[in-house]
């Protein structure tokens, strides 16, 4: 078991760029969360997943942002068209169920230029 | 709706003081309380949680925070601050059970602790 692992770590883009974000789990953790965190903020949740289901979006998820979890294992989170204010760090968490704790990546870190 | 409030942006400590972080939460139901410490560069690590059981909390690395219901508290507390604790703290509160607990984090803004030596 080698914790939640994100790639890539950092990713420097230009505006109206698209950007994928991988995200692999602790293996057998069925819960899945995207969180996103600005500078000098808490990470505020973005949608997470039970399985390959994506159960809950955050209004702060516009419609250019869509996650997947094909077959409940690995996730991606893409952006289309990036603004600038999209840049931020991306962090993942996998949890067995939704009581158990949530075991957080190392996160993304995006720069939109 | 749930929230949390930490009351301090910023603590500063000597190197085998004390360390007091505040925490206040808002919620309808019985919280799920956590703290997370997050060193430069690295994820997120679970210090600590309170789910209901005992009120007095005990975590890693010599950490405690104590659940206080009628003060809407749970604050974290260490005896003597070490250099290595110098790092980004959050307060997080979750759904608690019977709510449709989808288990998602509700973070504070954080505290950044400064240990000088």
């Amino acid at each position: 078991d080698t914790g939640v692992s994100q790639n890539p770590r950092h990713k420097i883009t230009k505006r109206g760029q698209n950007v994928t974000f991988r995200c692999d789990p602790i293996s057998e953790h069925n819960r899945l969360y995207w969180y996103r965190q600005t500078l000098g903020q808490g990470p505020e949740f973005l949608t997470y997943f039970q399985n390959e289901a994506q159960l809950e979006k955050s209004r702060l998820l516009s419609d250019r942002f869509s996650a997947e979890r094909p077959k409940g294992s690995f996730s991606t989170l893409e952006i289309q068209r990036t603004e600038q204010g999209d840049s931020a760090m991306y962090l993942c968490a996998s949890s067995l169920t939704s009581l158990e704790t949530q075991y957080f990546g190392p996160g993304t870190r995006l720069l939109v230029l | 709706a749930q929230s949390v409030t930490q009351l301090d942006s910023h603590v500063s400590v000597s190197e085998g003081t004390p360390v007091l972080l505040r925490c206040n939460y808002s919620s309808s139901y019985s919280p799920s309380l956590f703290w997370y410490v997050q060193h430069p560069n690295k994820g997120l690590q679970l210090l600590l949680k309170y789910t209901s059981a005992a009120t007095l909390v005990k975590g890693i690395n010599g950490f405690e925070a104590e659940f206080k219901k009628s003060e809407t508290s749970f604050h974290l507390t260490k005896p003597s601050a070490h250099m290595s604790d110098a790092a980004e703290y959050f307060c997080v509160v979750s759904w608690p059970k019977g709510s449709g607990n989808t288990g998602k984090l509700i973070f504070g803004q954080g505290t950044t602790l400064q240990v000088k030596p």
